[in-house]
C-alpha cells in the first residue's frame, strides 16, 4: 500500500510557465515533507521542505504548499526553466521515525524552451 | 567536500555470485540507509543504520545484508543475487534526527 502517491507520471511546461507538482499521502501522522530532485546518472538532492505546523514554505523560485486536511502537497516552480527538468520525488516521515523517508513513485518534468 | 560516495557505478554480475557495494560518507554522519530505485516504484528502502553496530530492516530487505563496523561506512551485501534485484541503488546519510538526507551517486546493478 504506497502511503506516498504521485499519480501523474510525467509533465511537460513550457519555459517561463508555473510548473505544478502534486503528491498526496495516505498516512496522517507523516508530519514532514520533502521534495527531492533527481537528473539522470546522479543520486537525489534536496530541493525544500516542510513541517506540518505550516502550510507554505518558499525559496526562491520553488514553493511547496501543504493542505493537512486533504492529505495533498504541491510544488510550484516559478519561473519554469529548461535546468529545471528532472525527475522529482515526493517523500514524507514521521516524527520519531528516525530519519525514514517514504517516498512517492515520482514525476519527470520537462521544461521546453 | 562533504559527499557520499558509493562504488561500484557500475556493477554487471551473475546470479549467485556474492557482492558488496560499498558506501562512505565524509560527514560524521550518525544515520545511513540503502534503497533502491525501480521503474514505476519509486525509492524504496532497504536497509538502515542508526549508528556504529545499529542496523535494521527497510521496506524491501529480502535478499541483503548490511554492516556498520564504522561510523562512515555502510556496505550493501548481496550473497546470492538473483535478476530481481536488478536496480538503481541509492546510499544516503543524515544527521541524527534531521530529515533531509544526503544521497550518493547511485549503483547500477544488472544480475544476468
Amino acid at each position: 500500500d504506497q502511503q506516498v502517491k504521485q499519480n501523474s507520471p510525467s509533465l511537460s511546461v513550457q519555459e517561463g510557465r508555473i510548473s505544478i507538482l502534486n503528491c498526496d499521502y495516505t498516512n496522517s501522522m507523516f508530519d514532514y515533507f520533502l521534495w527531492y530532485k533527481k537528473y539522470p546518472a546522479e543520486g537525489p538532492t534536496f530541493l525544500i521542505s516542510i513541517s506540518s505546523i505550516k502550510d507554505k514554505n518558499e525559496d526562491g523560485r520553488f514553493t511547496v504548499f501543504l493542505n493537512k486536511s486533504a492529505k495533498h502537497l504541491s510544488l510550484h516552480i516559478v519561473p519554469s526553466q529548461p535546468g529545471d527538468s528532472a525527475v522529482y520525488f515526493c517523500a514524507a516521515s514521521l516524527t520519531g521515525a528516525n530519519s525514514k523517508l517514504t517516498f512517492g513513485k515520482g514525476i519527470t518534468l520537462s521544461v521546453r524552451p | 567536500e562533504a559527499q557520499v560516495t558509493q562504488n561500484p557505478r557500475y556493477l554487471i554480475t551473475v546470479t549467485g555470485k556474492k557482492l558488496t557495494v560499498t558506501c562512505s560518507q565524509n560527514m560524521n554522519h550518525e544515520y545511513m540507509s540503502w534503497y533502491r530505485q525501480d521503474p514505476g516504484l519509486g525509492l524504496r528502502q532497504i536497509y538502515y543504520s542508526m549508528n556504529v553496530e545499529v542496523t535494521d530492516k527497510g521496506d524491501v530487505p529480502e535478499g541483503y545484508k548490511v554492516s556498520r563496523k564504522e561510523k562512515r561506512n555502510f556496505p550493501l551485501i548481496l550473497e546470492s543475487p538473483s535478476p530481481n534485484q536488478t536496480s538503481l541503488y541509492f546510499c544516503a546519510s543524515t544527521t541524527k534526527g534531521a530529515y533531509e538526507q544526503y544521497f550518493g551517486p547511485g549503483t547500477r546493478l544488472t544480475v544476468t
